[in-house]
């Protein structure tokens, strides 16, 4: 079993939609969650992260995470054209040496 | 500006000949990494540093060699290249510290490798 499981999409909704990005993993001691949004020949960049269990919120997005259910979400309100790119949910290792990244979700906004 | 800078962007090669991909970061971070992403796979870790001369190996390190000699740079040396190391490169830095959970990590634009 993988430790972090993602599904890869592609995912293609209407402007304007609510977009729901989903990951579980496996390993309990993941204490530092992360979504990086990749766009297409960039570089992974931070969106937001959270500690523990709870949610965040930045503007139109939402993160959130359910440690007893080792489930992570993000949520995209009134999606735009500009949000489509490939997501990809991450982890810190415990000794703070690597993210641990989901293959990624592409999601492709239609205006 | 902050960044993490890869060069080159783009390289076809040949088998066995060796190769490196340099990267520079100007954020005066202590951690730097490697990554190689692949359809299906995602992003894998290749090797880290946590500061100048401390490296050591990640996920897939076998056919990769790297060095630290500088803070900034981290370059990734491929001594024979094998069309199996065909691949987008990213390289990564951090304001991450030892023992610390690694949070932002900052990462270069991308080298796509081909090695034929």
């Amino acid at each position: 079993q993988k430790e972090v499981e993602q599904d890869p999409g592609p995912l293609s909704v209407p402007e304007g939609a609510i977009v729901s990005l989903n990951c579980t993993y496996s390993n309990s001691a993941f204490q530092y969650f992360m979504w990086y949004r990749q766009y297409s020949r960039k570089g992974p960049e931070l969106l937001m992260y959270t500690y523990s269990s709870g949610n965040k919120e930045d503007g139109r997005f939402t993160a959130q995470v359910d440690k007893s259910s080792k489930y992570i979400s993000l949520f995209i309100r009134d999606s735009q054209p500009s949000d489509s790119a490939t997501y990809l949910c991450a982890m810190s290792n415990q000794a703070g040496t690597a993210l641990i990244f989901g293959k990624g979700t592409t999601l492709s906004v239609s205006s | 500006e902050a960044q993490v800078t890869q060069n080159p962007r783009y390289l076809i090669t040949v088998t066995g000949k060796k190769l490196t991909v340099t990267c520079s970061q100007n954020m005066n971070h202590e951690y730097m990494s490697w990554y190689r992403q692949d359809p299906g796979l995602g992003l894998r870790q290749i090797y880290y540093s946590m500061n100048v001369e401390v490296t050591d190996k990640g996920d897939v390190p076998e056919g990769y060699k790297v060095s630290r000699k500088e803070k900034r740079n981290f370059p990734l040396i491929l001594e024979s290249p094998s069309p199996n190391q065909t691949s987008l490169y990213f390289c990564a830095s951090s304001l991450s510290a030892s023992g610390q959970p690694l949070l932002e990590a900052f990462f270069g634009q991308g080298t796509r490798l081909t090695v034929v």
